[in-house]
């Protein structure tokens, strides 16, 4: 069975600092990989995703995941994190097959 | 452009009743989903429509059913609610590239007393 593991339930960065988030998952075959944002009170937001090919993924609001198969992540980054970036994170594991599973999620927190 | 809209955004029902919550998208995705959300858990699968006129069990489908009325719409039937269907739950819509979810409401808030 499918899994992910999300090892950091929260992380505290300060503002214009850079931020890693790890996401390792257990997968059987070659899995679809994805990183979502969760504002307070709102539904997630696709960040990035990937499939194949180039295993450096670019997103949208400047963050970007790295897909290492002999590690089993794919962790998130952004060079210079703003306040707007506090949220939680989730990063999900599955195939086309209409099931991802999610992690448990990474709480952020931005100082100023 | 609404996006996923999801009504009500907030309930609160009493253990045994009955309640649908419903869920449109005019984005014309052909897959949609219905997710729980728990703290700590992250979000499970209850149900998925693939394509207008199907649908499947996901993870956790005990306690649930749905309907996918058309393209834009698919509901969430709650028949005896339970206080361990006390969550929040979001709606998506996907298969625009692949079958995955890709945009999401914004919840409907259940409690069950």
């Amino acid at each position: 069975a499918q899994s992910v593991t999300q090892p950091d339930i929260h992380i505290t960065v300060s503002e214009g600092a850079s931020l890693e988030l790890r996401c390792n998952y257990s997968y059987g075959a070659t899995p679809y990989l994805f990183w979502y944002v969760q504002s307070p009170g709102q539904g997630l937001q696709l960040l990035l995703k990937y499939f194949s090919g180039d295993t450096l993924v670019q997103g949208i609001k400047g963050f970007e995941a790295e897909f290492k198969r002999s590690q089993s992540s794919f962790n998130l980054r952004k060079p210079s994190v703003h306040w707007s970036d506090a949220a939680e994170y989730f990063c999900a594991v599955g195939s086309n097959d209409y099931k991802l599973s999610f992690g448990a999620g990474t709480t952020v927190t931005v100082r100023a | 452009n609404a996006g996923v809209t999801q009504t009500p955004k907030f309930q609160v029902l009493k253990t045994g009743q009955s309640m649908t919550l419903q869920c449109a998208q005019d984005m014309n995705h052909n897959s949609m989903y219905w997710y729980r959300q728990d703290p700590g858990m992250g979000l499970r699968l209850i149900y998925y429509s693939a394509s207008e006129g199907t649908t499947d069990k996901g993870e956790v489908p005990n306690g649930y059913n749905v309907s996918r009325l058309n393209k834009r719409e698919f509901s969430l039937r709650l028949e005896s609610a339970a206080p361990s269907q006390t969550s929040v739950y979001f709606c998506a819509g996907g298969g625009l590239y692949s079958n995955q979810p890709q945009h999401f409401g914004d919840g409907t808030r259940l409690s069950i007393l």
